[in-house]
């Protein structure tokens, strides 16, 4: 069974400091994944996709992610942290089976500290 | 903006009442996908429609239930509400159901039961 695995339910960082955010995935075929952010009272926006068109891809607001199959990770990442990027980022997997449905990770929390 | 919209954006109601959450999906969308998201569950999956068909199911439980219109837009009925139902509830679209589609958030549903 498919499955997305983030861990650190909170991450900090200072302003300016680098972003890691860790995913590793478990799937049977080439995966098709993605980083969502939830934004305080907001919903679910998509920050980038892979789609094995490259093993590193870029996203939104500075974001980047890249695929290792080797370690089934999917890691974000950012050089430098804003105030503003202070939300909650999903990891997913999109399913195998016929609804092709987001299989989403726990979630992690990102702390940015003045 | 994603382009999916979900009606009402905040809902407080009793225990034992009945309530109708409405998606519009993004224009053209046929797939309409249903999340939970609670503190304790996470994101969870309920349910897919597509093009007004039932597609697949989740951890949906018998006191909920959906449908897709001929417009394609989608409402999900929760019943005989308990304080465990109390989260945000998402809607979803994606242009088809397939493998790795890009699967676009509205804000989502608030819903309070007290």
């Amino acid at each position: 069974a498919q499955s997305v695995t983030q861990l650190g339910s909170h991450v900090s960082v200072s302003e300016g400091a680098l972003v890691l955010l860790r995913c590793n995935y478990s799937s049977s075929v080439p995966p098709y994944l993605f980083w969502y952010v939830q934004y305080p009272n907001q919903g679910l926006q998509l920050l980038l996709k892979y789609t094995s068109a490259a093993t590193l891809v870029k996203g939104i607001n500075g974001f980047e992610a890249e695929f290792k199959k080797s370690e089934t990770s999917f890691h974000l990442t950012k050089p430098s942290a804003h105030m503003s990027d202070a939300a909650e980022y999903f990891c997913a997997v999109s399913a195998e089976d016929s609804s092709y449905k987001l299989i989403f990770g726990s979630g992690t929390r990102l702390l940015v500290r003045p | 903006d994603s382009g999916v919209t979900q009606t009402p954006k905040h809902l407080i109601t009793a225990t034992g009442q009945r309530v109708t959450l409405r998606c519009s999906p993004r224009s053209g969308d046929l797939s309409v996908y249903w999340y939970q998201q609670s503190l304790d569950q996470g994101l969870q999956f309920l349910i897919q429609y597509y093009n007004g068909e039932e597609r697949a199911k989740g951890n949906i439980l018998e006191r909920f239930s959906a449908q897709q219109f001929p417009d394609l837009h989608s409402e999900l009925n929760l019943s005989s509400l308990e304080l465990g139902d109390s989260a945000l509830y998402f809607c979803a679209s994606s242009a088809h159901a397939a493998y790795g589609n890009t699967i676009y958030f509205g804000e989502g549903s608030w819903l309070t039961v007290v």
